[in-house]
């Protein structure tokens, strides 16, 4: 069975700071890794990554992966009060009858303080 | 382009009662999704569709739990009865998702469910 796991589960720090959030799989026929983010109910995405050591980047955030050691980070430089919400990161099976099937990890809580 | 849009928003029911999802996805988007999120959790996929038909519902509870998407655009996502432990957010999403190429999925506002 697929697996995706975060970390930290939580972190809290004040604005200005910088953070890096760690997203590791374990799966079979992986096909893309997924940054969202959560602020109320509906994730919004983020970020989808393909190829190994490509960084990909939107304004303060920016996200690379790694297939030979099976991890995404995700940075975010110079955090505001807006960027608190939970991240998710999911992996995009393409595998036989799993095909299409996007498993998170259990996300984490990000808490910018002013 | 318009989301993907969920009703209700909110529903309180007590246990052992009814309740029904609905989901539109974008329009054009093959594969849709329902997921349950439960507080302080990362979604967990319940049912996937690639248009009407069943990708993977391996998770899904099915003596109480089933979902619908009999003309492959909207879906209903049922449970009865419910129970404690299925207060959640449901959430539905939908990805436009075609061999060999691969989208992100979009997701809708959620439901979120009360059994009390």
């Amino acid at each position: 069975e697929d697996k995706v796991v975060q970390s930290p589960l939580s972190l809290v720090v004040h604005e200005g700071d910088t953070v890096t959030l760690n997203c590791s799989y374990e799966v079979t026929n992986f096909r893309s890794l997924l940054w969202y983010k959560q602020e109320k109910k509906a994730p919004t995405f983020l970020f989808m990554l393909t190829s190994s050591g490509i960084e990909k980047k939107s304004g303060r955030l920016s996200s690379i992966l790694d297939k030979k050691e099976l991890f995404s980070i995700l940075n975010i430089t110079a955090t505001q009060t807006g960027d608190s919400a939970i991240y998710l990161c999911a992996e995009l099976n393409a595998g036989g009858t799993s095909y299409g099937k996007l498993t998170f990890g259990q996300g984490t809580i990000l808490t910018v303080h002013p | 382009e318009a989301g993907v849009a969920q009703s209700p928003r909110y529903k309180i029911i007590e246990k052992r009662q009814s309740v029904a999802f609905w989901c539109n996805p974008i329009s054009g988007h093959a594969t849709l999704y329902w997921y349950q999120q439960i507080l302080g959790q990362g979604p967990k996929l319940l049912i996937q569709f690639q248009n009407n038909g069943v990708v993977d519902d391996s998770q899904l509870p099915k003596d109480r739990f089933s979902a619908e998407r009999l003309k492959g655009v909207d879906s209903t996502l049922k449970i009865q009865p419910a129970k404690l432990e299925d207060s959640a957010v449901y959430l539905c999403a939908s990805s436009l998702y075609h061999r060999p190429t691969n989208t992100e999925a979009f997701f809708g506002q959620g439901t979120r469910l009360t059994v009390v």
